[in-house]
């Protein structure tokens, strides 16, 4: 089966220091989407790209966090600097714009200490 | 604005038991599509169902059941005769346009005992 794939899967890091999120699509999906999972919020929109371009980020907080499609194989989630509110899973998934449901990474389970 | 409610936030049975999820939503959407995935402990986001809102027919999928029920603005999903490996944390979702966001209940952790 098609996966899609993130890395890294888990990240200590401390607060103040820049975290890189990856994420590998399944090959020919048109749509990404960054969801953040915590135990308040629950799974929260972040951003999402149609054919690499951005389409909506309001969910993220711009001035840390940053999303990129490089290429249509690699998608990133990035914040700087990590503060502790960051802490939470984050799950990268992939579909069509035309249908059916999105296949979702096994997310990153990031802790800012 | 969309809403997904998940009013069960746990649910425990034992094995064997039929168990009822219970979703409710509100749209402004004429349209629209609604979603159920399943989270087990490992962690992962599996999904189960994509159903459009003009469908209203149940769907039935093994032990796996939905009933879209348009005029309650509902979504409820049954899983007959319970296993352990049902066990998990499931999530209703809403999504606008086919390809949009999906905005998600808050989810019903599912606890099927032995």
């Amino acid at each position: 089966d098609a996966r899609v794939t993130q890395t890294p899967r888990h990240k200590v890091t401390e607060m103040g220091q820049e975290v890189t999120m990856r994420c590998q699509p399944i090959l020919g999906h048109n749509t990404v989407f960054w969801y953040r999972q915590t135990m308040m919020q629950g799974l929260e929109l972040l951003a999402y790209f149609r054919n690499r371009a951005p389409l909506d980020d309001s969910g993220m907080p711009k001035d840390r966090f940053s999303a990129e499609m490089p290429d249509a194989t690699l998608a990133t989630l990035k914040i700087q600097p990590s503060e502790p509110r960051d802490s939470a899973v984050y799950f990268c998934a992939s579909g069509f714009s035309t249908g059916t449901g999105y296949t979702f990474g096994s997310g990153t389970r990031l802790t800012v200490v | 604005a969309q809403k997904v409610t998940q009013a069960q936030t746990e649910i425990s049975v034992v094995e064997k038991e039929d168990v009822t999820l219970d979703c409710v939503y509100e749209t402004r959407d004429t349209t629209y599509y609604l979603f159920w995935y399943k989270q087990p402990p490992s962690g992962e986001l599996v999904f189960l169902i994509r159903r459009n809102s003009f469908d209203e027919q149940n769907e039935i999928s093994g032990r796996y059941s939905w009933n879209f029920q348009k005029s309650t603005s509902s979504f409820n999903f049954t899983i007959t005769a319970s296993q352990v490996v049902d066990s998990a944390v499931y999530f209703c979702a809403h999504q606008e346009t086919s390809g949009s966001r999906l905005t998600f209940g808050e989810g019903t952790q599912l606890t099927v005992n032995p």
